[in-house]
């Protein structure tokens, strides 16, 4: 079985503040694929990043970051220095790629973020 | 342009009335699948299909059906809709499975009363 856990149903910050979207994942296969997506107000869904359970290597992009810890099962994202158009909701996946169920994406609830000016 | 295609965008209908959310991509992908979202639930899958003719049970299969005839269409059915069914429903693609990126449909607004 899978599962994705985003305990944080909905964050409010103001511009410039960081800010941490939680992802806590389960699964039983050694081999597997975690997502962020972002789903900005009107309403399409997006691909943002993937990682593989082999490389833990923490990635960087612009403002964003995210790190990837196999100890704790946790797939965090960070934006710094946050701003309006960052407000969305953004969604944590997980596909187990080595298992029987390699053909399922499972998403986490989702995590509301609002960026006020 | 790459895209992938949902119709219809919103629909009302009422109990019992088969329907059927058609999705189309053009990017020669093998693997769609149908995920509908509902609020404090996330995005859960449906069903998927790694490529034509070959269709699996995702999270929530009951009360839908689909078919892969075609490798680009990937209709979602619903023969027997119910009030519970009401949700927001995207088609996705990717090249061959789920662990590359999925490319999204705009997404259908389902309501049956």
């Amino acid at each position: 079985a899978q599962k994705v856990t985003q305990a944080q149903t909905e964050i409010s910050v103001v511009e410039k503040e960081d800010v941490t979207l939680d992802c806590v994942y389960e699964t039983r296969d050694t081999t597997y694929y975690l997502f962020w997506y972002k789903q900005p107000p009107s309403g399409e869904l997006v691909f943002l990043i993937r990682r593989n359970s082999f490389d833990e290597q923490n990635e960087i992009s612009g403002r964003y970051s995210w790190n990837f810890q196999k100890s704790t099962s946790s797939f965090n994202f960070t934006i710094t220095a946050s701003q309006v158009v960052d407000s969305a909701v953004y969604f944590c996946a997980l596909n187990n790629a080595g298992g029987t169920s390699y053909g399922k994406l499972t998403f986490g609830q989702g995590t509301i973020l609002t960026v006020h000016p | 342009e790459a895209q992938v295609t949902q119709n219809p965008r919103y629909l009302i209908t009422v109990t019992g009335k088969k329907l059927t959310v058609t999705c189309s991509q053009n990017m020669n992908h093998e693997y769609m699948s149908w995920y509908r979202q509902d609020p404090g639930l996330g995005l859960r899958q449906i069903y998927y299909s790694m490529n034509v003719e070959v269709t699996d049970k995702g999270d929530v299969p009951e009360g839908y059906k689909v078919s892969r005839k075609e490798k680009r269409n990937f209709p979602l059915i619903l023969e027997s809709p119910s009030p519970n069914q009401t949700s927001l429903y995207f088609c996705a693609s990717s090249l061959t499975a789920p662990y590359q990126p999925q490319h999204f449909g705009d997404g259908t607004r389902l309501s049956i009363l």
